[in-house]
């Protein structure tokens, strides 16, 4: 079975200063990673996703994530967090299956300080 | 395009009470899914459907039911709501062969 762990529940960043959110997966075959974001009240945003190629993808709002197949890792990185990135992140691994099922982590409260 | 929509946005149910809740979407997508999320968890998906008349169960299917009657709308049930339904629901569909799912703004039940 495929899952997803998000080792920190909270992350605070100061304004300017680079943020990054952990996400490592465990997941049998080729891994297909997401990145969601959550504002308050809303529903989740597709960030970007890691399906095959570089490992470095990049994607919405100036958000990147970093690919490491032996450290069965994907990080979340921005180079200058903005308040307004302020938000529920979640990762997600989606299953092998046609039904490409979505299995997500825990979620990681991102707080970039003024 | 309205895109993903739920209703309703909000509900309290006493235990033993029944509902149900629609997602509908807008893009002609395939797929739809039901999720619910609690603290600490994540999201979790309870059932899900690849078209029309087509329903699957997901990882937390126990005491719900859905129908798919129609491509653009994807309906959750519940028939005898107890306090462990206490949770957001997100519907969410997704385009054939596509990977990424879009999301409704979701429906926060209260079972008391």
């Amino acid at each position: 079975a495929q899952s997803v762990a998000q080792p920190e529940d909270q992350v605070n960043v100061a304004e300017g200063n680079p943020l990054t959110v952990k996400c490592t997966y465990s997941v049998s075959g080729n891994p297909y990673l997401f990145w969601y974001v959550q504002y308050p009240n809303r529903g989740l945003q597709f960030l970007l996703k890691y399906i095959t190629g570089d490992n470095l993808v990049k994607g919405s709002y100036g958000f990147e994530a970093e690919f490491n197949k032996s450290q069965t890792s994907f990080h979340l990185k921005k180079p200058s967090a903005l308040v307004s990135d302020s938000a529920l992140y979640f990762c997600a691994v989606r299953d092998g299956g046609s039904a490409r099922q979505l299995t997500f982590g825990s979620g990681t409260q991102l707080t970039v300080l003024p | 395009n309205a895109g993903v929509t739920q209703t309703p946005k909000f509900r309290v149910l006493k235990t033993g009470q029944s509902m149900t809740l629609l997602c509908a979407q807008d893009m002609n997508h395939e797929y739809m899914y039901w999720y619910r999320q609690d603290p600490g968890m994540g999201l979790r998906l309870i059932h899900y459907s690849v078209g029309e008349g087509t329903t699957a169960k997901g990882e937390v299917p126990d005491g719900y039911n859905v129908s798919r009657l129609k491509k653009q709308n994807f309906l959750l049930g519940l028939e005898s709501a107890a306090p462990s339904q206490t949770s957001v629901y997100f519907c969410a569909s997704r385009r054939l062969n596509y990977n990424e799912q879009f999301f409704g703004p979701g429906t926060r039940l209260t079972v008391l």
